[in-house]
C-alpha cells in the first residue's frame, strides 16, 4: 500500500504541451505539496495545501495550476510546457501543518519536456 | 527567509568507516525543527532523522546521529559502520514557522566496497 502515489512516474512531452500529473495519499493527511527538484538535486517547494485550501504559493510561473478537489488529492496541471520546466516534481504530504509533522513524499515524477 | 547550506557536494567513504555530512543554516526563529532525508537512485525521498531546536540532546537513530550546535547553527550528519547501501544523495532541511521544509543542497555519498 502506496502511502503517496504520483502518476506518471515519467512525462516525456512537447513543447507548448499542457500536461498534468495526479498526487494521491492515503494517511488521511490534511497537508499536501508540490516539490520541485532540478537538475542539479535542488528541491524547492512550490505549493501547499491545507485540506484544500491553498497556503503556500512560491514564485512559480501562473502556468502551474495545482487543484485540490479532495484533501487526499493534489494535483498539478502545467499549461504552455517549456523546456525549463524539465524536473522531477514530488508530492508529499504532511499529518498537519505544524513545524514537527514529518514529510511523506511520493516517488516522483520525472517531466522531460523535448 | 531561511537558508540551508551542504558544502561538501561529494563525499566518498570506506564500508564500515564512519563518515559525517555538514549542513549549516540561517535563521532567525527560535523554534524549528531539523530534518536529514537520503535519497537512494530509486528517487524515493526517505527520512533518516530529525532534530527539535529545544532539545539539546542530539537525536540518533540506530547508525545515524546527528551533532546539533545551535548558537553555531550547524547540523551535521554522523553515518557509523557504513554500509552499501548507504550511498544516495543527503540533504539537509529546515521547517520553521512558515511550513514549508527547505532543503539543503545536497551531498552525494558513496560508498567503497
Amino acid at each position: 500500500d502506496t502511502a503517496v502515489s504520483q502518476t506518471p512516474k515519467y512525462l516525456v512531452t512537447q513543447m507548448g504541451n499542457d500536461k498534468s500529473i495526479k498526487c494521491e495519499q492515503n494517511l488521511g493527511h490534511d497537508t499536501m505539496y508540490w516539490y520541485k527538484q532540478d537538475s542539479k538535486k535542488f528541491l524547492k517547494i512550490m505549493f501547499s495545501y491545507n485540506n484544500k485550501e491553498l497556503i503556500i504559493n512560491e514564485t512559480v510561473p501562473n502556468r502551474f495550476s495545482p487543484k485540490s478537489p479532495d484533501k487526499a488529492h493534489l494535483n498539478l496541471h502545467i499549461n504552455s510546457l517549456e523546456l525549463g520546466d524539465s524536473a522531477v516534481y514530488f508530492c508529499a504530504s504532511s499529518q498537519t501543518r505544524t513545524v514537527n509533522e514529518k514529510l511523506f513524499f511520493g516517488s516522483g515524477t520525472q517531466l522531460s519536456v523535448l | 527567509a531561511q537558508t540551508v547550506t551542504q558544502s561538501q557536494p561529494e563525499m566518498s567513504v570506506q564500508e564500515a568507516e564512519t563518515v559525517t555530512l555538514s549542513c549549516t543554516y540561517d535563521t532567525s526563529e527560535s523554534d524549528y525543527y531539523l530534518f536529514w532525508y537520503k535519497q537512494p537512485p530509486s528517487r524515493q525521498m526517505i527520512l533518516v532523522i530529525r532534530q527539535e531546536a529545544y532539545k539539546q540532546q542530539n537525536a540518533t537513530e540506530n547508525r545515524f546521529s546527528v551533532n546539533f550546535q545551535k548558537a553555531a547553527k550547524s547540523f551535521s550528519l554522523k553515518i557509523s559502520d557504513s554500509q552499501l547501501g548507504d550511498a544516495a544523495m543527503y540533504f539537509c532541511a529546515y521547517r520553521g514557522a512558515g511550513n514549508m521544509l527547505t532543503f539543503g543542497g545536497g551531498t552525494r555519498l558513496m560508498v567503497k566496497p
